[in-house]
This record gives C-alpha cells, sequence and structure tokens, in this order.
C-alpha cells in the first residue's frame, strides 16, 4: 500500500542542524510532488516547503526560507528536509505529504523535533 | 498570502446531528482555467497525521463515509457531517491549494454534546 515514513527527528539545541527524511513505498515516487507540513505542539498545521516531482521547482514558507532545504532522491524513494541554523520556535512534529497534485492524500506518520537548551 | 479562516474554533453536537463547520479564503481560490476550487479538508485525530476528507471543495476521497460532503465556491467554504458518530470526534482543518504558500485554517475542533 502507498506509504511515506517519517524519520530523523530528535532534540537539537539552538543554532545546530538536523535533516529529516521520508522513505516512501507502494506508488511511483519520482512521479509525484512531495510536501513537508510540521505541527508545533497543540498547535495547527503549518505548510513548510514543496518540491516537484523531478525537484525542478522548489517553494518555502517566509518562515523557513533560507533555514531549510527540502530536496529527493528519486533512485532511493526517498525526501528529505535539511533544517539548519534551528530555533526553538521550530519545535514541532513534521511530516511529509505526497501530492496528487493538488490536496495532499497520503501523510507520514510525522517525526517529531525538539529544539531546546 | 490567502488566509483561511474557520469558524467555529470549536463545536459540539448530539450524536446522530448534523455538524457544518465553515471556511473563508481572503481571496477567490476558483481557478477559471480549471473549473476547480482549490481547496480541502482534512481530518485530525489526537495522536495521527492529519487525512483527507474532501478535495476540489466537494470531491470526497476514497473510503471516506458518505456522510461527510463539502460545498461551497470562491471564497465561501462548508465541510457538512449528516450524522455525527463517536468516531469523528477530531479536529478538521481547510486547506488552500490554489498558490503558494499553501495555507490552512486554524482549525476547529468537533466534540460529542
Amino acid at each position: 500500500q502507498v506509504q511515506l515514513v517519517d524519520s530523523g527527528g530528535g532534540v537539537v539545541q539552538p543554532g545546530e542542524s538536523l535533516r529529516l527524511s521520508c522513505a516512501a513505498s507502494g506508488f511511483t515516487f519520482s512521479h509525484y510532488g512531495m510536501h513537508w507540513v510540521r505541527q508545533a505542539p497543540g498547535k495547527g498545521l503549518e505548510w513548510l516547503a514543496f518540491i516537484r516531482f523531478d525537484g525542478s521547482d522548489k517553494q518555502y514558507a517566509d518562515s523557513v526560507k533560507g533555514r531549510f532545504t527540502i530536496s529527493r532522491d528519486n533512485s532511493k524513494n526517498t525526501l528529505y528536509l535539511q533544517m539548519n541554523s534551528l530555533r526553538t520556535a521550530d519545535t514541532a512534529v513534521y511530516y511529509c505529504a505526497k501530492t496528487t497534485p493538488g490536496h495532499f492524500d497520503t501523510w507520514g506518520q510525522g517525526s517529531l523535533v525538539t529544539v531546546s537548551s | 498570502d490567502i488566509v483561511m479562516t474557520q469558524s467555529p474554533d470549536s463545536l459540539a453536537v448530539s450524536l446522530g446531528e448534523r455538524a457544518s463547520i465553515n471556511c473563508k479564503s481572503s481571496q477567490s481560490i476558483f481557478h477559471n482555467t480549471y473549473d476547480k476550487d482549490y481547496l480541502g479538508w482534512y481530518q485530525q485525530k489526537p495522536g495521527q497525521p492529519p487525512r483527507v476528507l474532501i478535495y476540489w471543495a466537494s470531491t470526497r476521497e476514497s473510503g471516506v463515509p458518505d456522510r461527510f460532503s463539502g460545498s461551497g465556491s470562491g471564497t465561501d467554504f462548508t465541510l457538512t457531517i449528516s450524522s455525527l458518530q463517536a468516531e469523528d470526534v477530531a479536529v478538521y482543518y481547510c486547506q488552500q491549494y490554489y498558490s503558494f504558500p499553501y495555507t490552512f485554517g486554524q482549525g476547529t475542533r468537533l466534540e460529542i454534546k
């Protein structure tokens, strides 16, 4: 079945970096655009980044532009989110999501990132 | 950026009764070329990722019970649950995917009265 598995979360200090991964299976990964979305504790959903199916177009939310980088390796069926200069406000559960295009039809289970000194 | 505003923030409805959640966008999210409203509705239960219920404002996702329906166009949209079941307790979000940055409503918490 179609599945996305998020990994790479953890506890880091402010200013440090972390890379999240999202392993895809059950569909032709290289045919679909992908997104990252996060959810701070007790808060709503915040869209972060998009990458086109072939990696030729990337979009970012202003809150992460210049600090986070979305990328993909279609040979490994894996999506990435490189997060640099992390702040306490970046503490959240991070989800990858597949787009059809348009809406998000499949979501990963989420990966918790905690930024704390 | 397109701002999505949901109402109410929380809602308590009796089992078997109708529940309606509204979503308003700060500008039209109807795409004339494709004749579609670029709006989705998601359900999120505690400890779980969101799940899409409705897309293109009114198309029900495969496997979603037919008590869930979406309506509206342009800037005003509604998610309706025709007969509330216990398993529908969740937070519901609308989302526009008309233009970047994609944006979500703040969420509506639905509870049983």
